[in-house]
């Protein structure tokens, strides 16, 4: 079983959609946690860490479930540039990577 | 635009040749970080320095050697290379080692092909 699982996708949604990706962890000593995004052929960019309250920038909602070891990422009113793939990454000293989930947002 | 610069965008060599990676970040961070990534796949950590210290090596082969000759610069040497090396090398940094609420930051990475 992989550190870090994610549903690779492709999500394919319409502009304006609310989309949600998931992301579980198989280490409970897991100490931080972040939603990257990359762009093909580009390095990944933090988009967000991801804190035990739950936050929001933006768009972009982050949650973080620490007794189910789960993270989501939520997106709303989805635009043509999200088109990415994410990808939920926990430290635990070193980061761990999922294998990311690729988003379309179609016109 | 990334704050961790890498040169060169984009290498190509034979298996016999030896080349250097190079990566600068101008941030103060003490931990600085090389990664290797094939397509469709996530990054997967090689080495990890702190204070310029070697603190991670990720049974990386011998063929790559890093070196980090002050808090600013990282380098990666290469020699003997095989095709499946071909990849994109990351470097990443963060702003004090082992602290692990700090997020790592992206150079922009550096495409290798080896033929």
């Amino acid at each position: 079983r992989k550190e870090v699982e994610q549903d690779p996708g492709p999500f394919n949604v319409p502009e304006g959609a609310t989309v949600a990706f998931n992301c579980t962890y198989s280490n409970s000593a897991s100490q931080s946690f972040f939603w990257y995004r990359q762009d093909c052929r580009k390095e990944p960019k933090l988009l967000m860490s991801v804190y035990s309250s739950g936050n929001e920038d933006g768009r972009f909602t982050a949650q973080l479930n620490r007794a189910s070891q789960y993270i989501s990422l939520l997106i709303r009113d989805s635009k043509l540039s999200d088109s990415a793939t994410y990808l939920c990454v926990v430290n635990k000293g070193k980061l761990i990577f999922g294998q990311g989930t690729t988003l379309q947002v179609k016109p | 635009d990334t704050e961790v610069t890498q040169t060169p965008k984009h290498l190509v060599m034979g298996m016999t040749n030896k080349k250097s990676l190079k990566c600068e970040q101008h941030m103060g961070h003490r931990a600085m970080y090389w990664y290797k990534q094939k397509a469709k796949k996530p990054p997967e950590l090689m080495f990890v320095y702190s204070y310029e210290k070697l603190s991670i090596n990720e049974s990386v082969p011998s063929r790559f050697s890093p070196e980090c000759p002050n808090s600013s610069l990282l380098n990666l040497h290469l020699h003997a290379l095989q095709p499946e090396d071909s990849a994109l090398y990351l470097c990443a940094s963060s702003q004090v080692p082992g602290d692990s609420n700090q997020p790592q930051h992206f150079g922009d990475g550096t495409r290798l092909s080896i033929l």
